[in-house]
């Protein structure tokens, strides 16, 4: 079946706009994961949701930082008023249910604010 | 910080020569996965070693885990050219499956 889908794969944006990144997890799992990759940081959790509820948001850097979740599919991350230091790639991964489960990523979504 | 720490940060072996990556964490874990990532894109599910397991095999893969050291080892072997990647621990603290990742380790297979 198909895996996790992620877009856009690109974003290149001005610092001050708003973007949204979209992601498609695999049908039936209930669990979806956002986690951000950057240079400095390395691998680091945002925000995890166990069908639309969202249980932790600890790792959301800052409230221009939102995410949610739909119809206990497709989740949005929005990051508002972006700035240079928001560059990364944006990784989605859901699983069957939350804990204990393999963890499928997406390809990732590049953001670049300039 | 909860973050594993990775060693070493790079490795740069023959084909045909076993590879050795060592990971560390800090606090008590419902499970360690490990990951590989080509070209700094998705992340790949390699294999998934629970608290309760000391040693898990896949294909030419080997994962130890030592719960009294905190630390895990993955064994890649017989390498091969296609292995060149980065491989990434993580762990799952009984936090809603949510996964804290070490900082990876380069590895170079040269033909």
């Amino acid at each position: 079946g198909a895996g996790v889908s992620q877009s856009p794969s690109n974003k290149v944006t001005e610092k001050g706009k708003d973007v949204e990144l979209r992601c498609d997890p695999i049908s039936g799992h209930t669990a979806l994961y956002w986690y951000r990759q950057s240079l400095g940081q390395g691998l680091e959790f945002l925000i995890y949701f166990q069908g639309n509820s969202a249980p932790d948001k600890s790792g959301l850097p800052s409230d221009r930082f939102s995410a949610e979740r739909t119809g206990g599919s497709v989740s949005t991350l929005t990051i508002q008023r972006t700035q240079q230091e928001d560059s990364a790639v944006y990784l989605c991964a859901s699983s069957m249910t939350s804990g204990s489960d393999e963890q499928f990523f997406g390809p990732g979504t590049r953001l670049t604010v300039l | 910080s909860q973050q594993g720490e990775e060693d070493p940060q790079a490795l740069s072996i023959q084909e045909g020569e076993n590879a050795t990556m060592n990971c560390s964490y800090k606090t008590s874990i419902n499970n360690l996965q490990w990951y590989r990532q080509n070209s700094g894109r998705g992340l790949v599910h390699l294999i998934l070693i629970r608290s309760n397991e000391r040693e898990k095999h896949s294909g030419r893969l080997r994962v130890t885990l030592d719960t009294s050291k905190k630390s895990s080892s993955l064994l890649i072997t017989a390498s091969r050219a296609a292995d060149t990647a980065s491989y990434f621990c993580a762990t799952d603290h009984n936090q809603g499956g949510k996964l804290i990742f070490g900082q990876g380790t380069e590895l170079s297979v040269k033909p």
